[in-house]
């Protein structure tokens, strides 16, 4: 599978800014998305990116991408304790089908 | 409403017994996916399908088989084989470029 990379922990405090980064290997990468998973839960969708825009906002989140360096973070402002979770970036390339990062578990300090 | 469904939540299996995991959805998705997770890691592709009655092994196929009659349905089995399969499993479905959609899990522990 394609090379999806994430660091594993992540800690702030509440009310900090925090940013997850991912980075990926494969450039013909189409739509990357960002998933939250609680504790013994499945995946929900956060937000996700077209490969042809650099950013996205969506209310306390902020999506980066950075595609010549195949670098792509998550940013959450005013980080609260209800944030605490795994989260995980994925790429699709097309064609069915979806590589994830190993997830970075952000702990929110209160 | 529509979703994709994972069951049981917990299943426990003995040592040297098969076990199925159940996985529908009514999206209406081609593509569906299982992944293995392990306590403190990321997720791990076993198998996944991309249209009806075909399926192709992911990075850890060994131990595992899959089956896909039905566009809703991709069940699947954890053989005697896989000598390590206490995890949590997650299943997915999607269509194109769209977002995935995941199932709740099932927890299986072998006692």
């Amino acid at each position: 599978g394609e090379d999806v990379e994430q660091s594993l922990f992540l800690s702030v405090r509440e009310g900090d800014s925090s940013v997850i980064n991912c980075t990926y290997t494969d450039s013909s990468s189409t739509y990357l998305y960002w998933y939250k998973q609680e504790p013994g839960a499945g995946l929900q969708l956060l937000t996700y990116i077209f490969s042809n825009m650099d950013m996205k906002q969506d209310q306390r989140l902020t999506v980066l991408l950075n595609k010549k360096d195949k670098h792509l973070s998550l940013r959450i402002a005013d980080t609260q304790t209800g944030d605490s979770a795994i989260y995980f970036c994925a790429e699709s390339t097309g064609a069915n089908n979806l590589f994830f990062g190993t997830g970075t578990r952000l702990t929110v300090i209160p | 409403d529509g979703g994709i469904t994972q069951s049981p939540k917990y299943l426990f299996r003995k040592e040297g017994q098969n076990v199925t995991l159940s996985c529908e959805q009514n999206l209406n998705h081609d593509a569906m996916y299982w992944y293995r997770q392990d306590p403190g890691q990321g997720l791990r592709l076993i198998y996944y399908s991309q249209i009806v009655n075909d399926f192709q092994k992911g990075d850890i196929a060994e131990g595992y088989s899959v089956s896909r009659e039905k566009k809703e349905s991709f069940p699947l089995t954890v053989t005697s084989a896989q000598k390590n399969p206490t995890a949590f499993y997650l299943c997915a479905s999607n269509t194109g470029l769209t977002e995935a959609f995941f199932g709740q899990g099932t927890r299986l522990t072998v006692v």
